[in-house]
């Protein structure tokens, strides 16, 4: 079956810019969770969502958000980008939500972010 | 000081060779352990998850966690040049999946 799909792959933006990241989950799977990687900080987690409505959250600013469709496509919005918002954007998607501990949660390729 | 300490490498090793990542922690109230491995330009993927301490095999791999010395292991016996990727350590507490902590990964090069 197919993977996570994530859109686009590359993107550059301009600071105080706004982006839109798409992520389509595996078929089935409710779950689409994002994450943002750098070199720096590595793996953190942004927010979940589940059933359409957001489950968990990180410790990210406002400008970070999200929201999951019916089809359970979701997408994750910068607004105000800020050059240390340069990462690659992972999403993942599980069949239950990622709260329950055993869920396996699939990635995606992920959308590499960069702000000038 | 950070919650999840893990040394980036890079780590290069033979074929065949027995590979050792580590990770520390600070955090006592971390509970649930979990290896993924990251191949270049490729999201993360689930290796192995322990509950606790104690270890765990699933074929070449073995995860071990030592909570008294706030310390997880995965072993890679019999290493092959595909095991060539970055690996992650993560864990979180029983109770909060926001509070999952992600290792920065150990870059590691399995020559032929």
């Amino acid at each position: 079956k197919a993977g996570v799909t994530q859109t686009p792959r590359y993107l550059i933006k301009t600071r105080g810019q706004q982006v839109t990241l798409s992520c389509s989950p595996i078929s089935g799977h409710r779950s689409v969770s994002w994450y943002q990687q750098t070199p720096g900080q590595g793996l953190q987690f942004l927010f979940e969502y589940f059933s359409e409505t957001q489950r968990n959250k990180g410790n990210f600013p406002g400008r970070f958000s999200g929201r999951q469709f019916s089809n359970s496509r979701s997408e994750m919005n910068v607004s105000t980008l800020e050059l240390g918002d340069s990462a690659l954007y992972l999403c993942a998607s599980s069949l239950k939500s990622i709260s329950i501990m055993n869920t396996e949660a699939f990635f995606g390729q992920g959308t590499r972010l960069t702000v000038v | 000081q950070k919650e999840v300490e893990q040394d980036p490498g890079p780590l290069s090793v033979p074929e065949g060779a027995i590979v050792s990542l580590n990770c520390t922690y600070s955090n006592s109230a971390f509970q649930y352990f979990m290896w993924y491995r990251q191949y270049s330009r490729k999201g993360p993927e689930l290796l192995m998850y322990t509950y606790s301490s104690g270890n765990k095999e699933d074929g070449r791999f073995t995860a071990q966690v030592d909570k008294s010395s706030k310390y997880i292991s995965l072993f890679i016996r019999d290493s092959q040049p595909s095991d060539s990727a970055t690996y992650l350590c993560a864990m979180r507490t029983k109770t909060s999946y926001d509070k999952v902590i992600f290792g920065p990964g150990t870059s590691l090069s399995v020559i032929p």
